[in-house]
């Protein structure tokens, strides 16, 4: 069975720190892995990554993919409270194009 | 530009009670279209998707179902509705050719 697990499943650290958040799969004809960031409502839209080992960059958060090891990283530097969310993770299949999400990573940024 | 609309954004309702949700996409033709279910602190749960008017594919059993009467418009119904409805609603389009969705702003669903 197609399974999405993120680690962990909360996380809490201070203003100014740097968090890494992972995602790992176990899927069959894996086509992209997707990171989404949901604060309160929609999730919206991160990174799509395809290519293992292409660095995905957008201001502080960065995302990485790792098909040997079936993982993916995304790192939020020198952190803001506008970054606590709930941070998603989802894998598209060849086989039907759906996506089978994580359970994602809750991350808290104290002041 | 590409927009969804869902709604109602909240909605309490007794158990028992009928329930429809509206999602409408504009801008773009032909989406796919998704329902999903979260509950609270979880991940997504795909509950129906449709590649087009009329073409529905459920993927939990349950007592909720789905329609599209027009290419832009997903319908989530229930006739009754269980305590184990509420969550959150989450409607979404994309294109055939991408993995990318788009959600509407969801819907909170009470049932008490």
């Amino acid at each position: 069975e197609d399974k999405v697990v993120q680690s962990p499943l909360s996380l809490v650290v201070h203003e100014g720190d740097t968090v890494t958040l992972n995602c790992s799969y176990e899927v069959t004809n894996f086509r992209s892995l997707l990171w989404y960031k949901q604060e309160k409502k929609a999730p919206t839209f991160l990174f799509m990554l395809t290519s293992s080992g292409i660095e995905k960059k957008s201001g502080r958060l960065s995302s990485i993919l790792d098909k040997k090891e079936l993982s993916s990283i995304l790192n939020i530097t020198a952190t803001q409270t506008g970054d606590s969310a709930i941070y998603l993770c989802a894998v598209e299949t060849r086989s039907n194009y759906q996506l089978i999400w994580g359970a994602g990573t809750k991350l808290i940024i104290k002041p | 530009s590409q927009t969804i609309h869902q709604w109602p954004a909240t909605l309490v309702q007794p158990v028992g009670s009928p329930l429809s949700l509206e999602c409408t996409v504009e801008g773009t033709s032909n989406p796919n279209l998704y329902w999903y279910r979260q509950a609270a602190g979880r991940g997504l749960q795909l509950l129906f998707y449709s590649v087009g008017i009329g073409q529905i594919s459920s993927e939990v059993p349950q007592n909720l179902s789905a329609s599209r009467p027009q290419d832009r418009q997903f319908i989530l119904s229930s006739k009754k509705l269980l305590l184990s409805d509420s969550g959150f609603y989450l409607c979404a389009w994309n294109l055939a050719s991408t993995g990318e969705l788009f959600f509407g702003e969801g819907s909170r669903l009470t049932v008490l």
